[in-house]
């Protein structure tokens, strides 16, 4: 069975500073890769995904995630973050045989002025 | 491209009784996923359709729990004597089976409230 770890529940960051929000999974097979973000009061929305090939995946809003498979890792991070960017981050792995998305419990992003 | 939507945004109901939710996807998605989610956790997968098919259902879930997708169009999700650990958010999901790049479309989800 696949898993997923999110090991910080909330991460607290001042607005332009760097931020790292943690993931690590677990899969006896190929998986494929995602991080979702739920604003509030809005529906989960992709940021970006690992299927194959580059390691190094950017997606929306100046994200990007690197996938580590010796460490079953896919960390999400941005150089410098936005007020805007606060919400709930969500890691998920789908392996190659199976439909559904298994996701983490989510990190909670707050952006401080 | 209007998105997914459910209804209700949110329904409180006893102990007992039944529920149902109604969701939407985007018009050409032949994907539609239900998922549950709870404080604190993620959302944890429910059940999925392939056009009017369903394709996987939880092992997890309840027989109390039903979904429907008739014409492959939009899904129902029924519960049955609800109980008070049913009180959750229930978010649906469409996409385009594209197999390898497939991207959820989210809704904003039903908040189920049993009292």
């Amino acid at each position: 069975a696949q898993s997923v770890t999110q090991l910080d529940s909330q991460v607290p960051v001042f607005e332009e500073a760097p931020v790292e929000l943690r993931c690590n999974y677990s899969s006896s097979v190929s998986v494929y890769l995602f991080w979702y973000v739920q604003y509030p009061n809005q529906g989960l929305q992709l940021l970006l995904k690992y299927l194959s090939g580059s390691t190094l995946v950017k997606g929306i809003n100046g994200f990007e995630a690197e996938f580590n498979k010796s460490q079953t890792s896919f960390h999400l991070r941005k150089p410098s973050v936005h007020i805007s960017d606060t919400a709930e981050y969500f890691c998920a792995v789908r392996t190659t045989y199976t439909d559904k998305l298994i996701f983490g419990t989510g990190t909670r992003l707050q952006v401080f002025p | 491209d209007t998105g997914v939507s459910q209804d209700p945004r949110h329904k409180i109901t006893k102990r007992g009784q039944n529920v149902t939710f109604r969701c939407d996807p985007i018009s050409e998605h032949n994907r539609l996923y239900w998922y549950r989610q709870t404080l604190g956790q993620g959302p944890e997968f429910l059940t999925y359709f392939q056009n009017e098919a369903q394709l996987e259902k939880s092992r997890l879930l309840s027989d109390r729990f039903s979904a429907e997708r008739p014409k492959g169009s939009f899904s129902t999700l029924e519960i049955q004597r609800t109980e008070q650990g049913d009180s959750a958010m229930y978010l649906c999901a469409s996409s385009l089976n594209d197999r390898e790049g497939e991207k959820l479309f989210f809704g904003s989800g039903t908040q189920l409230s049993v009292l």
